[in-house]
């Protein structure tokens, strides 16, 4: 069965710190992987894609295929990153989209 | 800037009940996702649709659920009838295209509660 895990439901760090955010994936195939975000009060929108090999607002991605991860980091978290992180994936055709049951940052000030 | 509708934004219906849902998506966006989101979970992909044809409706309870985008532009999405475990959010979204490349933009989401 396709599946993504977010192992951590809540995560806090202090501002300046670190972040790490994990997700972990099973899917047969080569699936593709992103990264959505909630802020308060705002739509789930896009944070980064795994095809686009982007950096987004600080945040980097990458793919380990062994390992079958795509963890989010940022090495210097700040107050306005904490929401609501959500990974996700879908088939090559952009079908069968996943996400993962979600990690809520929270940056201490 | 151009944003995915939803109406109602909330639902509260008892069960064995009809409900509906709309979603406007972007316009000239050709593919619509369905999502349901239960309290602390991720969206579930409920029905993708490309144009107005379904892409995929596989984990979409058929026996209550059915969704339509009879001309490819809005989209509903009904349950009848309605019962408890049905209470979640339900998100829709619109890509430019069912490829993983082209982002998908969400809606405010419709909170339905089933009494």
């Amino acid at each position: 069965a396709q599946r993504v895990t977010q192992p951590e439901k809540l995560l806090s760090v202090f501002k300046g710190a670190p972040v790490e955010l994990k997700c972990n994936y099973s899917y047969s195939g080569s699936p593709e992987l992103f990264w959505y975000v909630q802020y308060s009060r705002q739509r789930l929108q896009l944070l980064l894609r795994h095809i686009s090999r982007e950096s987004i607002k600080g945040f980097t991605a990458d793919l380990n295929k062994g390992e079958t991860s795509f963890h989010l980091k940022k090495p210097f978290a700040q107050e306005e990153d904490s929401a609501m992180y959500y990974c996700a994936l879908s088939g090559r055709l952009g079908n069968q989209f996943y996400f993962g049951t979600g990690t809520s940052l929270t940056v201490i000030p | 800037e151009a944003e995915v509708a939803q109406s109602p934004r909330y639902k509260i219906t008892e069960k064995s009940q009809a409900v509906a849902f709309w979603c406007d998506p972007i316009s000239g966006h050709a593919t619509l996702y369905w999502y349901r989101q239960i309290l602390g979970q991720g969206p579930e992909l409920l029905v993708q649709f490309q144009d107005e044809s379904v892409v995929d409706d596989s984990q979409l309870p058929k026996d209550r659920f059915s969704a339509e985008r009879l001309k490819g532009v809005d989209s509903t999405l009904k349950i009848q009838p309605a019962e408890l475990g049905d209470s979640a959010m339900y998100l829709c979204a619109s890509s430019f295209a069912g490829q993983p490349n082209y982002e998908q933009y969400f809606g405010p989401g419709t909170r339905l509660t089933v009494t």
